[in-house]
């Protein structure tokens, strides 16, 4: 069975710091894809990323960056230098690459950047 | 530009009455189209999912049924709604042909009172 788990259920950081929000998931598949989304109060999620599970490589996005370990089964998503408008809902999905290629959602993890 | 609406934004109803949402895509062709629900303080749970017109599976088995009457139309319905069907909806489409990622509406906030 697939699963995602964000433990992390709310965190609070000062604006200007860095924070990273943990992503821990389980699948038998061999090839899958991770994502991460972000839901502000409005409701809307926004997608921020896309991975292969062939490509291990981080990945950095401006003030974003993301961290995968096959090894670990983690997808970790860094923020660095946070500010008040990166506070949201994270959410860490995975999806097969055959089928139906629904997500699998994480719970998410809600962030609060206090200025 | 892909652009996805859903509405109504919200909505008040009371327990036994009918529900219908409706959520279209513009400026795609045949996207795959999917149904969540996201419970106050809960992840997203996929409802339903669409490959094309006419063709709907369902995720989980419940009160809700979708259909999707055109290319870009989707419409998630319910005969009498309960007090558990409150929550966030949330409509989003992908392109066919792969793993790709899901782009969302702005949702509809639904409470059953």
């Amino acid at each position: 069975a697939q699963k995602v788990t964000q433990a992390q259920t709310e965190i609070s950081v000062v604006e200007k710091e860095d924070v990273t929000l943990d992503c821990v998931y389980e699948t038998r598949d061999t090839t899958y894809y991770l994502f991460w989304y972000k839901q502000p109060p409005s409701g809307e999620l926004v997608f921020l990323i896309r991975r292969n599970s062939f490509d291990e490589q981080n990945e950095i996005s401006g003030r974003y960056s993301w961290n995968f370990q096959k090894s670990t089964s983690s997808f970790n998503f860094t923020i660095t230098a946070s500010q008040v408008v990166d506070s949201a809902v994270y959410f860490c999905a995975l999806s097969r690459t055959s089928g139906t290629y629904k997500y699998i959602f994480g719970t998410g993890t809600r962030l609060k950047v206090l200025a | 530009s892909q652009t996805i609406h859903q509405w109504p934004a919200t909505l008040v109803q009371p327990v036994g009455s009918p529900l219908s949402l409706e959520c279209t895509v513009e400026g795609t062709s045949n996207p795959n189209l999917y149904w969540y629900r996201q419970a106050a303080g809960r992840g997203l749970q996929l409802l339903f999912y669409s490959v094309g017109i006419g063709q709907i599976s369902s995720e989980v088995p419940q009160n809700l049924s979708a259909s999707r009457p055109q290319d870009r139309q989707f419409i998630l319905s319910s005969k009498k709604l309960l007090l558990s069907d409150s929550g966030f909806y949330l409509c989003a489409w992908s392109i066919k042909g792969g793993v790709y990622e899901q782009y969302f509406g702005p949702g509809t906030r639904l409470t059953v009172t």
